[in-house]
């Protein structure tokens, strides 16, 4: 499974566009990644994930650089409610062996 | 339906006790999953379920106890836990093969509190 690594905490201000950015230099061909959120006392929600190049939904946009080691989920004018954790994983869709990383502690103040 | 529903939120045990949590879905979901998760760490992978059937148990000790009586419950059986197993236990599940992107649906864990 491919190891990630993530920044452990980072701050914001509402309005503001937060990027976060994933490594995972030893991502296998059948890989995808995903990225979670989770609020305190709650269980982690899916965001988005992708394979290469861009993805984008209503809640966030996903960069996959042509190599793949790495990926940054980009939250658009994130308000004080995108305070939480955001988990970077990464997989091959068919397995069951989901594993979460240390994430990142977004933080956003007013 | 896309609710993973777990059951009770709050648990209060003492380390001679034998209690259960319960974790339902109803999406159809062929793989289901327990997850433990201490204060500012991220969740824990415990056991997977895949059509009823025991497929991962990630080296966890014997007083836990899991159980898939169908394809829609999922239980973890507690028995002489000590105060160190004391977390959050997420119950999540997900698709099986087809269109499967492997996103986990999780619940809104069982806060369980060892005495």
């Amino acid at each position: 499974l491919a190891k990630t690594t993530q920044p452990i905490s980072m701050d914001s201000y509402e309005g503001q566009e937060v990027n976060i950015t994933c490594s995972h230099n030893n991502i296998a061909t059948n890989d995808y990644i995903t990225w979670y959120q989770q609020f305190p006392s709650q269980g982690p929600r899916f965001i988005i994930q992708g394979y290469k190049t861009k993805v984008t939904n209503e809640v966030a946009s996903l960069f996959i650089p042509a190599d793949r080691k790495s990926s940054t989920l980009s939250l658009p004018r994130v308000s004080l409610s995108d305070t939480a954790v955001y988990y970077c994983l990464v997989g091959d869709t068919g397995g069951f062996k989901t594993i979460f990383g240390a994430g990142t502690r977004l933080f956003v103040k007013a | 339906d896309t609710e993973v529903t777990q059951t009770p939120k709050h648990l209060v045990m003492g380390m001679t006790n034998k209690k259960s949590l319960k974790c339902e879905q109803h999406m159809g979901h062929r793989a289901m999953y327990w997850y433990k998760q201490k204060a500012k760490k991220p969740p824990e992978l415990m056991f997977v379920y895949s059509y009823e059937k025991l497929s991962i148990n990630e080296s966890v000790p014997s007083r836990f106890s899991p159980e898939c009586p169908n394809s829609s419950l999922l239980n973890l059986h507690l028995h002489a836990l000590q105060p160190e197993d004391s977390a959050l236990y997420l119950c999540a599940s997900s698709q099986v093969g087809g269109s499967n992107t492997g996103e986990l649906f999780f619940g809104e864990g069982s806060r369980l509190t060892v005495l």
